[in-house]
């Protein structure tokens, strides 16, 4: 079974300051992975996925990870944070395209002006 | 492209009544996904529909139940609701065909309050 950990509940940055949301991974066999990002009141909005084709993913607004296999890790990054990237944030992981996500708990990412 | 609806977007039902969601996917997407969200548990797994066939299914109990037309419009149904039941329950499409280009994308949800 998959499963999926992110570390820190809660991530408070300054306004220009670099981004840095953990998500680490288990899984038998070479996953799919997904980071989504929630506004309040709405449901989830794809920011990229990691399909294999390319270690270093490029998402919306400004937003990559990259996969590391040795460490089981699927980091986000952003190199400079704005107001408006304040939300919750999720990484999922799954093992093929047709069966179910599995989430982590999710991080609410802050930023102080 | 018009993205994944779900109707309503807000619910508010008593204990023991029964509620209906419904969800239209992406047009050309075949398979709908359900998941529930809440405070405590996170983002939960329900059930998926894929050519009005239930291909997979979570740890729920069975008060919890779905189907999918032919259109790929899907409803899910939750009976004797408990207060438990308070969630933003979530609905996902894709086309269902499986492999890296597949992709879940999610609707708006709805917030079920249970009184």
């Amino acid at each position: 079974a998959q499963s999926v950990t992110q570390l820190g509940s809660h991530v408070s940055v300054s306004e220009g300051a670099l981004v840095l949301l953990r998500c680490n991974y288990s899984s038998s066999v070479p996953p799919y992975l997904f980071w989504y990002v929630q506004y309040p009141n709405q449901g989830l909005q794809l920011l990229l996925k990691y399909t294999s084709a390319a270690t270093l993913v490029k998402g919306i607004n400004g937003f990559e990870a990259e996969f590391k296999k040795s460490e089981t890790s699927f980091h986000l990054t952003k190199p400079s944070a704005h107001m408006s990237d304040a939300a919750e944030y999720f990484c999922a992981v799954t093992i093929s395209g047709n069966t179910p996500l599995v989430f982590g708990k999710g991080t609410r990412l802050s930023v102080i002006a | 492209k018009a993205g994944v609806t779900q109707t309503p977007r807000y619910l508010i039902k008593t204990r023991g009544q029964q509620v209906t969601l419904s969800c239209s996917p992406i047009s050309g997407h075949r398979s709908v996904s359900w998941y529930q969200q809440t405070p405590g548990q996170g983002l939960q797994f329900l059930f998926e529909y894929f050519s009005e066939t239930q291909r997979n299914k979570g740890n729920f109990p069975g008060r919890f139940s779905g189907r999918q037309f032919s259109n790929s419009r899907s409803e899910m149904n939750v009976s004797t609701l408990e207060l438990g039941d308070s969630a933003l329950y979530l609905c996902a499409s894709s086309s269902g065909v499986g492999g890296g280009t597949d992709t879940q994308y999610f609707g708006p949800g709805t917030r079920l309050t249970v009184l």
